[in-house]
């Protein structure tokens, strides 16, 4: 079945840049996401790119997209301890009747030091 | 307003019991879906309905059952809770173009 892989913590000094590494498995998703769960919240999305680009940019956060490797990476320059949360990573499923459907990495928590 | 809504925020409950969990949008989405997340586990996905009269198990349904009242609501029943079941609950919703999902602030049950 499909899984999205990603690694469960990664922790970081203030000021610092933050790479958040995430593999999926079904090529044809059409969209993929990144997701932010700040404690005690729900998700919300940050940003997400479109299977069709390589890279996506939006301010402090950059989105790199390598479809061979299946490959998605969240890049957060000048990593602020408000960064601190879990971030999931998401592709879409693009078959069958659950088609639009979000399948969900496990989350990497970032600790953000100061 | 938020867009997504869950109640109760939190609720603890005996093995045994029946519980509702409900879920209200004002997005206008057609589908909705309910996720259990668990630490270390991510998002699960219990159920999802992409209209009033269409409703699937997802990856999780054992023990739990869903009700699609109308298009701005989407229940989630227990219908006889077990410890196991203590988790964080979400709601969400998404439209048909770009499958962005839309989460509720989730609903913290524990079943002692």
């Amino acid at each position: 079945g499909e899984d999205v892989e990603q690694s469960l913590f990664l922790s970081v000094r203030e000021g610092d840049s933050s790479v958040i590494n995430c593999t999926y498995t079904d090529s044809s998703s059409t969209y993929l996401y990144w997701y932010k769960q700040e404690p005690g919240a729900g998700l919300q999305l940050l940003t997400y790119i479109f299977s069709n680009m390589d890279m996506k940019q939006d301010q402090r956060l950059t989105v790199l997209l390598n479809k061979k490797d299946k490959h998605l990476s969240l890049r957060i320059a000048d990593t602020q301890t408000g960064d601190s949360a879990i971030y999931f990573c998401a592709e879409t499923l693009n078959y069958g009747g659950s088609q639009g459907n979000l399948i969900f990495g496990k989350g990497t928590k970032l600790s953000v030091k100061p | 307003d938020a867009d997504v809504t869950q109640t109760p925020r939190n609720r603890i409950t005996k093995t045994g019991k029946r519980i509702m969990l409900e879920c209200s949008q004002t997005k206008g989405h057609d589908r909705m879906y309910w996720y259990r997340q668990d630490p270390g586990l991510g998002l699960r996905l219990i159920y999802y309905s992409f209209d009033v009269k269409d409703i699937n198990k997802g990856e999780i349904s054992d023990g739990y059952s869903v009700s699609r009242q109308a298009q701005a609501k989407f229940s989630l029943s227990l219908e006889s809770a077990i410890p196991n079941q203590t988790a964080l609950y979400f709601c969400a919703t998404s439209d048909d173009l770009s499958y962005e999902q839309y989460f509720g602030p989730g609903t913290r049950l524990t079943v002692t």
